[in-house]
């Protein structure tokens, strides 16, 4: 188990521009989820997968965002037309086995710190 | 709509010092609530779920409790190795969590 991974670590942008971030969840894992993190404040949750199947977003995520998970494995958010209130850390987590609906913890990967200049 | 606040934004201690940190919350059917300990510029690293009022579990130096209404991270004896953000998350009748703004823990040797 390799645990969550994000690519990329970094990433500085001009505004209008677009971004795309990868996430790679814990292999047995059929959820996966999105949130944002600004500076002093906690994780607020974005979207989320089961499977291949988006099956929430939240009413913050304007239509400039975007998250697909074409075979129920890796994910993806793309940021289109960046604008400077993008600038925060992007994280992902996975969670779910198939056991009972207690064992929902969520692990989260290392995050991508994204810049808008 | 689910909320979660938690007390003192941030706390200094002395090593050896022990101390309490707070996460007050107000969710509809509460499924779980998570602690988590995030380091500068990582990602949230899971510590413990509580699923009911009363239940208590122990790591190390944390200990984590439950009520209906609040939950307590107490930190015994720290080290200058905990020093860290604590986030508290609740889970309700979906799947995603609520976090609060998490309290900065500094130890000092």
């Amino acid at each position: 188990d390799t645990g969550v991974s994000q690519d990329p670590r970094h990433k500085i942008t001009k505004r209008g521009q677009n971004v795309t971030f990868r996430c790679d969840p814990i292999s047995e894992h059929n959820r996966l989820y999105w949130y944002r993190q600004t500076l002093g404040q906690g994780p607020e949750f974005l979207t989320y997968f089961q499977n291949e199947a988006q099956l929430e977003k939240s009413r913050l995520l304007s239509d400039r965002f975007s998250a697909e998970r074409p075979k129920g494995s890796f994910s993806t958010l793309e940021i289109q037309r960046t604008e400077q209130g993008d600038s925060a850390m992007y994280l992902c987590a996975s969670s779910g086995t198939g056991a009972p609906w207690r064992e929902e913890t969520q692990y989260f990967g290392p995050g991508t710190r994204l810049l808008v200049l | 709509e689910d909320q979660v606040t938690q007390s003192p934004e941030a706390l200094r201690l002395q090593e050896g010092e022990s101390s309490s940190l707070n996460c007050s919350y107000t969710v509809s059917g509460l499924r779980g609530l998570f602690w988590y300990r995030q380091d500068p510029g990582k990602g949230p690293e899971f510590l413990f779920t509580l699923y009911s009022a009363g239940e208590e579990k122990e790591k190390e130096r944390l200990k984590a409790t439950l009520t209906k209404k609040e939950s307590f991270l107490h930190i015994t004896a720290p080290k200058p190795e905990d020093s860290a953000t604590y986030l508290c998350a609740v889970q309700a009748n979906d799947y995603k969590l609520s976090f609060g703004a998490g309290t900065t823990v500094t130890v000092r040797a």
